[in-house]
């Protein structure tokens, strides 16, 4: 089975923090992604990567930034935190365009 | 602009029903549509992947469907039980895009 690892399952950090999420999979799949998940908004893009250093902007990428500089990993991060980024982050990723999608079991970020 | 909606937004049912979780989504160009379950404060787990080519798939006690052209699926569970209890997110794949566009859920709890 296809797994994709997310490195922390809770952080805390403080305002004005530069914090790095990091999601490893290991299964050679070329497309990851980075969702928030919010109470009453549900899962939403930030960003997602269809190759080594190749990326795109998804439905809310402001205040953050990602990184792929190997195929299995794919980091979120956030250059100065603050307390709106406080979320579930989930990462994701997948191979092809007949199959379905891997989650990681999730980061719980509090900005405080 | 894809739009996915899941109706109910909760239930909750004695032990032993069987029961229909439903899924609706405006643009019908899609590859595939995956169902997800998951618990509280955790990722989510894939459970069923129907492709658009094909109406129904099944995995144990649950059975999932897909009418393409009417933009609907829906999620069946047999015989529920209290381990069942969780959200049910349904998500789609459209052509042309790398990114699922997920429901907001279905928070079932299955009463002992």
């Amino acid at each position: 089975d296809v797994k994709v690892t997310q490195s922390s399952r809770y952080l805390v950090k403080r305002t004005g923090e530069k914090v790095f999420l990091e999601c490893v999979q290991d299964m050679d799949h070329e497309n990851m992604f980075w969702y928030r998940q919010d109470p009453g908004l549900g899962l939403r893009l930030i960003y997602f990567s269809y190759d080594v250093k190749m990326k795109e902007k998804g439905d809310i990428p402001e205040g953050y930034s990602v990184s792929r500089e190997k195929k299995e990993r794919f980091s979120l991060i956030l250059e100065s935190a603050s307390t709106n980024q406080t979320s579930m982050y989930l990462c994701a990723s997948t191979t092809g365009l007949l199959y379905g999608y891997t989650f990681g079991s999730g980061t719980r970020l509090t900005v405080v | 602009k894809q739009e996915v909606t899941q109706i109910p937004a909760a239930l909750s049912v004695p032990e032993g029903e069987n029961l229909v979780l439903n899924c609706s989504f405006t643009d019908s160009a899609i590859y595939n549509l995956q169902w997800f379950r998951q618990d509280p404060g955790k990722g989510l787990t894939s459970l069923l992947l129907i492709q658009s080519s094909q109406r129904e798939q099944t995995s144990g006690r649950l059975n999932a469907s897909l009418d393409k052209s009417s933009g609907r699926s829906t999620l069946y569970i047999a015989a529920s039980q209290p381990g069942d209890s969780a959200t049910y997110l349904c998500a789609v794949r459209n052509t042309g895009r790398r990114a699922l566009t997920f429901g907001s859920g279905t928070r079932l709890q299955v009463q002992p």
